[in-house]
């Protein structure tokens, strides 16, 4: 079993629509989770970064995390065909200095 | 900020000659830079951890001879591909951390390597 868990996909979703991206993780250590976006042929793109618990809202993205579950989400309000991309969750221990474990990425189209 | 390079960003080389990809850090000093390599549709797989200064860690199963790995400034690394084959053909990427957030990575937009 992999440590940290995310569906691939591809998620279809028609322009406007509410999108809800999920991982589960299995290591109780992790403390710090973090989404990263990540365009066809590009480099990942830090979107969110959330320690506690709850959520934490930027603009049209909200990222929620719920420890006692070991789940974590993000929602993408009103989305764009701009928002088509790669999102990958990633997960730190706290004071783990160099070490991020990644999802394998959802794969996320919307279409017009 | 928290901006990161690479350049290139694509190179196409003959097999079993060296290629030099270079990491910078433009707006913030980074602690440690990150090496990843990415196949396509798959999710990143990290290579090797570098602190400025140190030698490179690198991870299970990649030859540190055929990646070598220098971090000699707190705003620059570069990874060489040595004696590279069609089978080293990847995306390369690098990551920094600095101080503002330790716990996170800020990327670069990666290196497309073709090797023929």
């Amino acid at each position: 079993q992999k440590e940290v868990e995310q569906d691939p996909g591809p998620l279809s979703v028609p322009e406007g629509a509410i999108v809800s991206l999920n991982c589960t993780y299995s290591n109780s250590a992790f403390q710090y989770f973090m989404w990263y976006r990540q365009y066809s042929r590009k480099g990942p793109e830090l979107l969110m970064y959330t320690y506690s618990s709850g959520n934490k809202e930027d603009g049209r993205f909200t990222a929620q995390v719920d420890k006692s579950s070991k789940y974590i989400s993000l929602f993408i309000r009103d989305s764009q065909p701009s928002d088509s991309a790669t999102y990958l969750c990633a997960m730190s221990p706290k004071n783990a200095g160099n070490m991020l474990t990644f999802g394998g990425g959802t794969r996320l189209m919307v279409k017009p | 900020g928290a901006v990161v390079s690479q350049h290139p960003s694509w190179v196409i080389c003959k097999s079993g000659t060296s290629v030099k990809i270079e990491c910078r850090s433009l707006d913030f000093q980074a602690t440690t830079m990150f090496w990843y390599r990415q196949f396509p549709k798959q999710s990143l797989m990290l290579m090797a951890t570098s602190n400025e200064g140190s030698k490179a860690t690198y991870e299970q199963g990649v030859e540190k001879d055929k990646f070598l790995i220098n971090h000699a400034s707190l705003t620059l690394s570069t990874l060489t591909v040595t004696s590279a084959h069609p089978e080293d053909s990847s995306f390369y990427i690098c990551s920094a951390r600095g101080t503002r957030r330790p716990d996170t990575q800020y990327f670069g937009p990666g290196t497309r390597l073709t090797v023929l």
